[in-house]
């Protein structure tokens, strides 16, 4: 069965530092894909970043990498240069191709916070 | 772009009485949205997958009649807690799956207190 970990309840991060986030998943589906969300106090869950099960590199969006490691099954998050306003809930979620729902299967969670 | 609205934010209401939460997608046509639960500092709970012109798929363990699922279109599906009690407080969140992007993206989330 599909399964998406979080093993890291909470994190704190130095300003201006880097921080990794952890995620494994486990999926028998060749074909998926990996996401992570922050999801702030105020509760709306905002998307960072997408890997594509396929895809041959690491995603990038800005300060947000995602350091993909297939055969370890890990899609960690990477925020460098941290900021204050990156302390919220980090969520990772995984959608499988051949399930044809479309539906995502979430961690647990992750709480970080910056500190300045 | 990829904008997701919510109706209302939040919402307080007597025991016994029926609530409907809108979810719209602004900028972006979805065939698909979803309907998720989520209680304080857990994760989300996928409740149902809304598809446009066609009955909701609910997720084992979740009432249909307790929690009723329209998508009359290709941008808004609206989700009615029926006969509301105490233990439907909750954040219910929805999120709508744009076709370009293949991605989930979120509405702000309706918190629902039942007194």
């Amino acid at each position: 069965a599909q399964k998406i970990t979080q093993t890291q309840p909470g994190m704190f991060v130095q300003e201006k530092e880097a921080v990794t986030l952890d995620c494994t998943y486990d999926t028998s589906d060749p074909s998926y894909g990996l996401f992570w969300y922050k999801q702030p106090s105020s509760g709306e869950m905002i998307f960072l970043i997408y890997q594509g099960s396929y895809d041959q590199q690491n995603a990038t969006e800005g300060r947000y990498s995602l350091n993909f490691q297939k055969a370890r099954k890990s899609a960690n998050l990477v925020i460098s240069a941290s900021q204050l306003g990156d302390s919220a809930m980090y969520f990772c979620a995984m959608r499988e191709a051949y399930s044809g729902t479309y539906k995502y299967i979430f961690g647990t969670g992750t709480r970080l916070k910056v500190l300045a | 772009g990829a904008v997701v609205s919510q109706h209302p934010s939040r919402v307080i209401c007597k025991s016994g009485t029926s609530v409907k939460i809108e979810c719209r997608s602004l900028d972006f046509q979805a065939t698909t949205m979803f309907w998720y639960r989520q209680f304080p500092k857990q994760s989300l709970m996928l409740m149902a997958t809304s598809n446009e012109g066609s009955k909701a798929t609910y997720e084992q363990g979740v009432e249909k009649d307790k929690f009723l699922i329209n998508h009359a279109s290709l941008t808004l599906s609206t989700l009615t807690v029926t006969s509301a009690h105490p233990e439907d407080s909750s954040f219910y969140i929805c999120s709508a799956r744009s076709i370009s992007t293949d991605t989930q993206y979120f509405g702000p989330g309706t918190r629902l207190t039942v007194l």
